[in-house]
């Protein structure tokens, strides 16, 4: 299996333009989670979907992100507009999670190499 | 809700020398453990994991981690160090039931290795 595939590895974009980042899961993995990671906070999760079915998106930290899962395959973390702030290395990771039976395996999550994200 | 404390934010140590990172955690049962490591630029990889059994887990890397249960605490060792061990060290915990499935990782731990 080629893990979890994320694009692109490296974003530069000013502030104010729309970003999206991209991530593909291990597939039959039914969970898929999006995290940040910055210095100051390190390793934040922003939101986490099961089934393709957003189930908590508390940690998403403004109105300006959002994430869509359209099929078990394919994820998006979408921030509109950007800011410096966001500046960070964003990862996804995913796990078989949720609807897999008899296997611990379920909570073992597997990361991409993560997008780091330059907002001027 | 679980929680992870790793204690020591930078560990240094000379190459060949023994390692052991700390993890403590709280949690009202016994806990799914894991330990990542993460080297300069890349994602998190998975070094080892405790679901039941066994309270010492042999992973990767030549790495192991011994649960104790007594003390909360899942350690990372590994008895001789080697330079490419260099990295970001995260320990994190997920709940073993009700069905969040979420871990909650520690701050991390960097390790720098001294030739």
């Amino acid at each position: 299996d080629a893990g979890v595939i994320q694009s692109p590895r490296h974003e530069v974009t000013e502030m104010g333009q729309e970003v999206t980042l991209r991530c593909k899961p291990i597939s039959g993995h039914n969970s898929l989670f999006w995290y940040r990671q910055t210095m100051m906070r390190g390793l934040e999760l922003l939101i986490y979907f099961n089934n393709n079915v957003p189930i908590d998106d508390s940690g998403m930290p403004e109105d300006r992100f959002s994430a869509k899962m359209p099929n078990a395959s394919f994820s998006t973390l979408k921030i509109q507009p950007s800011e410096p702030r966001d500046s960070a290395v964003y990862f996804c990771a995913s796990s078989l999670g949720w609807g897999t039976s008899g296997t611990q395996e379920k909570e073992t999550q597997y990361f991409g190499p993560g997008t780091r994200l330059l907002v001027l | 809700a679980q929680s992870v404390t790793q204690p020591d934010i930078h560990i240094t140590v000379s190459e060949g020398a023994s390692l052991e990172l700390r993890c403590n955690y709280s949690y009202g049962a016994t806990p799914y453990l894991f330990w990542y490591v993460q080297s300069p630029g890349q994602g998190l990889q998975l070094l080892l994991k405790y679901f039941s059994g066994d309270t010492l887990v042999q992973g990767i890397k030549g790495f192991e981690a011994e649960f104790k249960r007594s003390q909360s605490s899942f350690n990372l060792r590994k008895p001789s160090v080697h330079w490419s061990d260099a990295a970001e060290y995260f320990c994190a915990v997920a709940p073993a039931s009700g069905g969040s499935y979420i871990p909650t990782f520690g701050r991390g731990t960097s390790l720098i290795v001294h030739p």
